[in-house]
């Protein structure tokens, strides 16, 4: 059963812990972004990668950090210098520019 | 900065209504623009997309999208609603530059729809 798997679902960090977000895919897809979505804001890019071992910064990049040592793998991690870390996280993944393909979310929320 | 708008924020609609959901894009270039939805509880989902040719896209479920460059527009369409159309839609933008598109998806912020029965 190909796709995106995103985990945990539910996240619970206390304020000042560094967490990591995990996010893999089975879809052969060279291109991975993780994105956050809170209310009223819509999807913002935090990074993306389009080969592996590279990826650049998004629109919101401040606070977190990501590598691409594998294909199928994206992870995210959200650092203490992240100002206001609660929020839905999205993974996706997609075949260069086309379509991109999303994850279930991560729901973290920072206590 | 590139930007989208969606300038619908919450539209109510009752069964059988048609809807129309306005889309808007800032970028003066060649684009690929697309539709997503996200039903309660599940993944965000491709609506349909437009790359080039005929302005008009159709998608799945019975929606549409009409490419308007002059307007800067790539609205959503569907002549009749359902109950289970009820979800949160998204309009996105990536640019063309020489060499083909970029990566780089730019969201709208939403217009959450709720079909009344």
């Amino acid at each position: 059963d190909g796709g995106i798997t995103q985990s945990p679902k539910y996240l619970f960090r206390k304020e000042g812990q560094n967490v990591t977000l995990s996010c893999e895919q089975n879809l052969n897809h060279d291109a991975m972004y993780w994105y956050r979505q809170d209310p009223g804001q819509g999807l913002r890019l935090i990074y993306y990668s389009q080969i592996v071992n590279d990826f650049q910064k998004g629109d919101i990049a401040e606070g977190y950090s990501v590598s691409r040592e594998k294909k199928e793998s994206f992870p995210l991690t959200v650092t203490s210098a992240q100002k206001n870390p609660t929020a839905f996280y999205l993974c996706a993944s997609s075949i260069s520019a086309d379509t991109q393909y999303f994850g279930p979310g991560t729901r973290l929320t920072v206590l | 900065a590139q930007s989208v708008s969606q300038h619908n924020h919450h539209v109510i609609l009752s069964e059988a209504a048609s809807l129309e959901l306005g889309c808007n894009y800032s970028y003066g270039g060649t684009v690929n623009l697309f539709w997503y939805v996200q039903y309660p509880g599940q993944h965000l989902q491709l609506l349909l997309k437009y790359f080039s040719g005929d302005p008009l896209v159709k998608g799945i479920k019975g929606f549409e999208a009409e490419f308007i460059k002059s307007k800067f527009s790539f609205n959503l369409r569907k002549p009749s609603v359902q109950w289970s159309d009820t979800a949160e839609y998204f309009c996105a933008v990536n640019q063309k530059r020489y060499g083909g598109a970029t990566n780089k998806l730019i969201f709208g912020t939403g217009t959450l729809l709720a079909v009344q029965p």
